[in-house]
Parts: structure tokens; C-alpha cells; sequence
């Protein structure tokens, strides 16, 4: 089925730094979406884009809805400890029938 | 509470055993889900219900059986499951509307290892 191309798939951070990542797609998407999964635990909305060019904050994360429709970014500033875990971007494929599809996260590890 | 409840948390089972997983939602949702997550591997969607129906089979193998009594519950039957079967299975509900369905909430999940 469709996937979303996430990059980069980990990453090590020094506490403190910004930090960036994002999902490509080859097809339009309506909505995109990033979740947190810490171990063990179900993934957790973080934020919910959907509009085209819209950039939307949640405290220290901020992520954005690609003009073209076909990206997204999240950025992360000033990380902390808790913010290890795995981020997945999501998004409703208007070519695939309006499907959820899932990247394949991005591994964040903060060093202290 | 929280809006999606799964149970159990933590699953052992044998490959001749038979048992279930539930998912409730109190989100007043219309869709409901099953994914399947393996370690180093992305989110596999398996079964999708909107208003009750099953919408989606991803070519899931027989042994695992969803049943969806109503909007607000989802079931998966598992029986004669395989060690590769092992893995965090997670539901999930959303709004299906018709420009497609709202974000996903996720359920703590089930870890299940089978033996």
C-alpha cells in the first residue's frame, strides 16, 4: 500500500538543540498528521494540519502543510529529555481512497 | 478515562490457544481500527470498520478474526497464531466524514508474544 517517505529515521540530539523532520508523498494528501509513541505506549496526536500552507504550534513543536500538499514538517526547538521516543507523520491520501497511511517514524534519542 | 481503551495490556499466548483482544472508544467515533506494529518495521493497518462494516482486510491471515459489535467496540480473535505473530497491536478510531476520516486516536495498545 501507499507509505509516506519519512526522514531521517533517527537521530541523535544534543539537549537543548532544534530539531527538524519531515514526510514526503506522491500523492495529494487532505490532511497531515504527527503522533509521538513513547515505548511500550499507543502514538499520541501531538498536531493535526489541514489546510495547505498552514503552520500550526503546540508549545515547543511546530509543523506545517506543504503548499503542494505532497509534505509536511515538524520541527521540535529547544529539546528535552522527555521528547525521546518516535515520531510518525500521517495523512488521509485523497488517491488512495482517503486512507490513514503511516511513515515509518523518526527515532529521536536527546543526549544530556 | 482515556478516549481509547485497550485490554489486555499484555498478552502470552500458546500457538493452540484461542483469545481476544478489545478496544472500546468514548469518543463517539464512527470508524474504528486494528494496526499492527513489529519491532523496526512501520505501522501495518489490518482491518478497518466505518458505521460497524468492515471496510478494509489487508490481506491479514485468517487466524486473526476482527468482529465489531457496535461503534464503540472492536474485537480481534486470535487462534493458532504463529511466533512471527508477536507484536504491539494497536487500535485506533476516527470521524470518517467525506473528504475521509479526521486524526486517528490510538489505544494504549496489546503486546502480544506468542510461544
Amino acid at each position: 500500500g501507499q507509505q509516506l517517505n519519512q526522514s531521517p529515521q533517527s537521530m541523535f540530539i544534543q539537549e537543548g538543540e532544534d530539531v527538524s523532520m519531515n514526510c514526503t508523498s506522491s500523492s495529494i494528501f487532505n490532511t497531515w498528521l504527527w503522533y509521538k509513541q513513547d515505548p511500550g505506549e499507543g502514538p499520541v496526536l501531538l498536531i493535526a494540519l489541514y489546510k495547505a500552507g498552514e503552520l500550526t504550534s503546540n508549545g515547543r513543536l511546530t509543523a506545517q502543510f506543504g503548499i503542494t500538499r505532497k509534505d509536511s514538517f515538524l520541527n521540535i526547538s529547544a529539546s528535552i529529555p522527555s521528547d525521546v521516543g518516535i515520531y510518525f507523520c500521517a495523512g488521509n491520501d485523497l488517491e488512495y481512497g482517503n486512507k490513514l497511511v503511516f511513515g515509518a517514524g523518526t527515532i529521536l534519542r536527546v543526549k544530556s | 478515562e482515556t478516549g481509547v481503551t485497550q485490554t489486555p495490556r499484555h498478552l502470552v499466548m500458546g500457538m493452540t490457544n484461542k483469545k481476544s483482544l478489545k478496544c472500546e472508544q468514548h469518543l463517539g467515533h464512527n470508524a474504528m481500527y486494528w494496526y499492527k506494529q513489529s519491532a523496526k518495521k512501520p505501522l501495518e493497518l489490518m482491518f478497518v470498520y466505518n458505521f460497524k462494516e468492515q471496510t478494509e482486510n489487508n490481506s491479514v491471515p485468517s487466524r486473526f478474526s476482527p468482529e465489531c459489535p457496535n461503534s464503540s467496540h472492536l474485537f480481534l480473535h486470535l487462534h493458532t497464531l504463529q511466533p512471527e505473530d508477536s507484536a504491539l497491536y494497536l487500535c485506533a478510531s476516527s470521524q470518517a466524514r467525506g473528504q475521509g476520516n479526521t486524526e486517528a486516536f490510538f489505544g494504549q495498545g496489546t503486546r502480544l508474544t506468542v510461544v
